[in-house]
């Protein structure tokens, strides 16, 4: 069974560049979760979706990230204009079932930013 | 906002000898997770524990939950070398919460 598949791996831009991430959760699974996880600390999550539908998105700065989940598979997230605290690993995650339903979730390798 | 701290952050250990990683959150909630994270890498799921006095053991990690308390484990038995990686727990209340990290280091 293939895995979750992230693109790029590594980014550089500088700030007040855009930059978008691209995130194909495994087959089948429902919800997906996008993560920014800051060197030294645990994973913050962003945005959950259910489908194409967004659950939670509470703690998205969404002044700057936007994400969309487009005919509830693939996922982009894009962060416009960017700033030098953006600099993180984000990770992308999906499972067979919400989290009211205590699904497991598969992380992907992850996307590397770096803002200078 | 929901507070998950874990303790200790970091952690050396002899092959060989048993240790606890705690981890302490500040909400009520029955779904607590452990993760595992080696240098570099991605996260990879471990546990679930979904009720109050759950535990699940595998391999050489055992978990638990105490949700009266709010209080998670993570049982480090008779480490080994490959054992050595971040370990988080994350809390799932009205918002999903990772902790803080312990990373741990076994010394052969």
């Amino acid at each position: 069974e293939a895995g979750v598949a992230q693109s790029p791996r590594y980014k550089i831009i500088e700030k007040r560049q855009s930059v978008a991430f691209w995130c194909n959760p495994i087959s089948g699974h429902a919800t997906l979760y996008w993560y920014q996880q800051i060197l030294g600390q645990g994973p913050k999550l962003l945005i959950q979706f259910q489908n194409n539908g967004v659950v939670d998105d509470s703690q998205l700065p969404k002044d700057r990230f936007s994400a969309e989940r487009l005919k509830g598979v693939d996922s982009t997230l894009k962060i416009q204009p960017a700033k030098l605290e953006d600099s993180a690993v984000y990770l992308c995650a999906s499972s067979s079932r919400d989290r009211a339903r205590f699904g497991t979730q598969y992380f992907g390798p992850g996307t590397r930013l770096l803002v200078l | 906002e929901l507070k998950v701290e874990q303790n200790p952050l970091f952690l050396s250990m002899q092959e060989g000898k048993n240790y606890t990683i705690y981890c302490n959150y500040s909400t009520t909630s029955d779904r607590l997770y452990w993760y595992r994270q080696d240098p570099g890498k991605s996260l990879e799921s471990l546990f679930v524990l979904l009720s109050n006095g759950a535990v699940k053991q595998e391999g050489r990690l055992m978990a638990s939950l105490d949700t009266k308390a709010r209080l998670s484990t993570l049982h480090i038995t008779a480490a080994v070398h490959d054992l050595s990686a971040t370990y988080f727990c994350a809390v799932d209340g009205n918002q999903f919460y990772f902790g803080t990290g312990t990373s741990l280091t076994v010394i052969p």
